[in-house]
């Protein structure tokens, strides 16, 4: 299984709600990551887990929040977005300061 | 800091032309060097990798070269076909595990 998985594909949300991203992967990777990517641009990193510790916080808004429950499971949570939060979010996984693999992304329309 | 420049696009050719997408780095140290594509509406894949200078990636009729004296790691192939029609993304990944992004190469086949 070379795969990294995430749920949903698409999330259409309101400013006030809370909602949250998922993503899993079962490579055994020890080092998991969030994206973010805006049109017609490369992804930004936003966080690092490693061995299932928050690592790299890269001065992220508090309105995301991320989670890792176990080695093989990232959930970003998502409360009062803004509009200029719509994006397209990547999870990726790796071994530590190896390649990383990506999933396929959530396209997020915060409306 | 670390930055990855790549050529700017958009590239169109013509099916079974030459490719090459030029990519150069700053860093300190040698980063490992990588090539990612995206098409459209998906994540990104790992199209090849090199860890160390003179390191050839390969993949799928893709390399690159990582070159030391020219911190380079230009993209090429010598016959693109029309299902290559991607966004090519040059990366380096440094200390914590953080991956640079070049700003991304839109590439267009058309037969």
């Amino acid at each position: 299984d070379t795969e990294v998985t995430q749920t949903p594909k698409h999330l259409v949300m309101g400013m006030t709600n809370k909602k949250s991203l998922k993503c899993e992967q079962h490579m055994g990777h020890r080092a998991m990551y969030w994206y973010k990517q805006k049109a017609k641009k490369p992804p930004e990193l936003m966080f690092v887990y490693s061995y299932e510790k928050l690592s790299i916080n890269e001065s992220v808004p508090s309105r995301f929040s991320p989670e890792c429950p176990n080695s093989s499971l990232l959930n970003l949570h998502l409360h009062a977005l803004q509009p200029e939060d719509s994006a397209l979010y990547l999870c990726a996984s790796s071994q530590v300061n190896t390649e990383a693999f990506f999933g396929q992304g959530t396209r997020l329309t915060v409306v | 800091g670390n930055s990855v420049t790549q050529m700017e696009g958009p590239v169109t050719l013509s099916e079974e032309a030459f490719l090459t997408i030029n990519c150069t780095y700053t860093a300190t140290g040698y980063p490992s060097l990588f090539w990612y594509v995206q098409y459209p509406g998906e994540g990104l894949q790992l199209l090849l990798k090199a860890t160390k200078a003179d390191d050839k990636g390969s993949n799928k009729g893709f390399e690159a070269t990582y070159r030391k004296e020219t911190t380079s790691f230009h993209l090429e192939k010598g016959s693109v076909q029309v299902s290559d029609s991607a966004v090519y993304f040059c990366a380096a990944e440094t200390s914590g595990s953080r991956l640079t992004f070049g700003e991304g190469t839109q590439l267009t086949v058309n037969p």
